[in-house]
């Protein structure tokens, strides 16, 4: 079982430039769900996406954005990228949908600097 | 939506003795209650998770202990081990998980 992976690790990028994060959720799972990590601070939820819908959104601004595909993997998009966006984005997958679902396993993540 | 703090921010022990972390949450409608460790570097991986027809769960070392009433919910680590230092989150969940600033750990030999 290859739990779940994200792609890249690390990059870099400018203030103003647009980018990508992808995940792939723990097999059998069907839904993802992004977290912003600031160093020495918890995750921040971001957003959640399942049936290739965004189900729940947190406290973010416009520029984040996300999709999901039919083979449950998932994007997230940051565009107009700010200072302050420099983070480890976490992807995180469980099973179901709600109050229900199941423990959320989460990938290495995806450390985002910006220059 | 769900709030939840956690306390406190730093805790050292000694080798051998009890930690205890606190977290308070707002949504009452919260029903799940994870406890992460996060090592350096590391993904956060759950320790052990409690749910709200559950007043307390015990695993060897940890337990949580849950009090639905108060909107409270407490992680206990005894005997505590050099190889227990790492961050430790606590987390809420209605229809998303919501997560606690965090607790560093630090049992010193």
């Amino acid at each position: 079982d290859a739990g779940v992976t994200q792609s890249p690790t690390h990059l870099i990028k400018t203030r103003g430039q647009q980018v990508t994060l992808r995940c792939s959720p723990k097999s059998g799972h069907d839904t993802v769900s992004w977290y912003q990590q600031a160093l020495g601070q918890g995750p921040q939820f971001i957003f959640q996406y399942y049936e290739e819908e965004e189900r729940q959104r947190g406290n973010f601004p416009d520029r984040f954005s996300g999709h999901q595909f039919p083979n449950y993997s998932s994007e997230l998009n940051v565009n107009a990228l700010l200072l302050g966006d420099s983070a480890l984005y976490l992807c995180a997958s469980s099973w179901g949908q709600g109050r229900d679902t199941g423990e959320l396993f989460f990938g290495e993540g995806s450390r985002l600097t910006v220059l | 939506g769900e709030n939840v703090e956690q306390h406190p921010s730093t805790l050292s022990v000694q080798e051998g003795d009890s930690a205890v972390i606190k977290c308070t949450y707002s949504d009452s409608a919260s029903n799940y209650f994870p406890w992460y460790k996060q090592e350096l570097g590391k993904r956060p991986q759950l320790i052990i998770d409690i749910r709200s027809n559950v007043g307390e769960k015990k695993d060897q070392r940890i337990a949580v202990t849950l009090n639905k009433t108060a909107k409270h919910f407490s992680l206990h680590i005894t005997e505590t081990q050099p190889e227990d230092s790492a961050v430790y989150f606590c987390a809420a969940r209605n229809n998303d998980m919501r997560f606690g600033a965090g607790t560093r750990l630090t049992v010193k030999p």
